[in-house]
């Protein structure tokens, strides 16, 4: 079956420590990228890469790392610079084609910072 | 400031009623629209789309209406079903493709009531 996954489902962590959020696509998709929703808030984003071993910030970017290592998996680490990290963290994927760009999401990761 | 407005929060329709979802947009240079449905706890996942070189689409219970001219698009459900309870957002795409990312509105609570 092809989609993407995010691991683990529900995260709990002490203030002060990062943690690193995964995320692996098996659709073949050039471009993935990470939102996170906070209560009443549309998805807002964070980091996106367009292809291998390339990343771009999005617009809420601070407090947040990425690599891309490989096509199929995008990890993002929330560092303790992070002012507010408690969150849903959604993670997603698309064909890099100028139309009809859908992007899929995988079910999301809720971080808790205690 | 928002791009992609969602102004009703929230919106209760009896089943077998039309619901009409509403977003609005100000940057001109959004020139691709999707709708995506939302269950709590899970991600986001597609359900139509628009171009700006079109006004109407349409698949099954679902036409999503655009006017460019008044920055508006809306996505009609009929007849709307328990099932399409959900959080419904709107999305965006810059003209020349959408790889660095959508703009998301803030989201619309569908209620269908039996």
């Amino acid at each position: 079956d092809g989609g993407i996954t995010q691991s683990p489902k529900y995260l709990f962590r002490k203030e002060g420590q990062n943690v690193t959020l995964s995320c692996e696509q098996n659709l073949n998709h050039d471009a993935m990228y990470w939102y996170r929703q906070d209560p009443g808030q549309g998805l807002r984003l964070i980091y996106y890469s367009q292809i291998v071993n390339d990343f771009q910030k999005g617009d809420i970017a601070e407090g947040y790392s990425v690599s891309r290592e490989k096509k199929e998996s995008f990890p993002l680490t929330v560092t303790s610079a992070q002012k507010n990290p408690t969150a849903f963290y959604l993670c997603a994927s698309s064909m890099d084609s100028a139309y009809d760009n859908e992007q899929f999401f995988g079910p999301g990761t809720r971080l808790t910072v205690l | 400031d928002q791009q992609v407005k969602q102004n009703s929060p929230s919106l209760s329709v009896q089943e077998g009623r039309i619901s009409i979802l509403n977003c609005d947009y100000t940057n001109s240079m959004f020139d691709y629209f999707l709708w995506y449905k939302k269950y709590p706890a899970e991600g986001p996942t597609f359900l139509i789309s628009i171009s700006s070189i079109k006004d109407k689409n349409e698949d099954g219970r679902f036409t999503v209406f655009l006017n460019k001219s008044a920055k508006h698009l809306s996505l009609h459900i009929v007849p709307s079903q328990p099932g399409d309870s959900a959080v419904y957002f709107c999305a965006a795409i810059l003209s020349g493709g959408g790889a660095d990312g959508l703009t998301f509105g803030k989201g619309t609570h569908l209620i269908i009531q039996p």
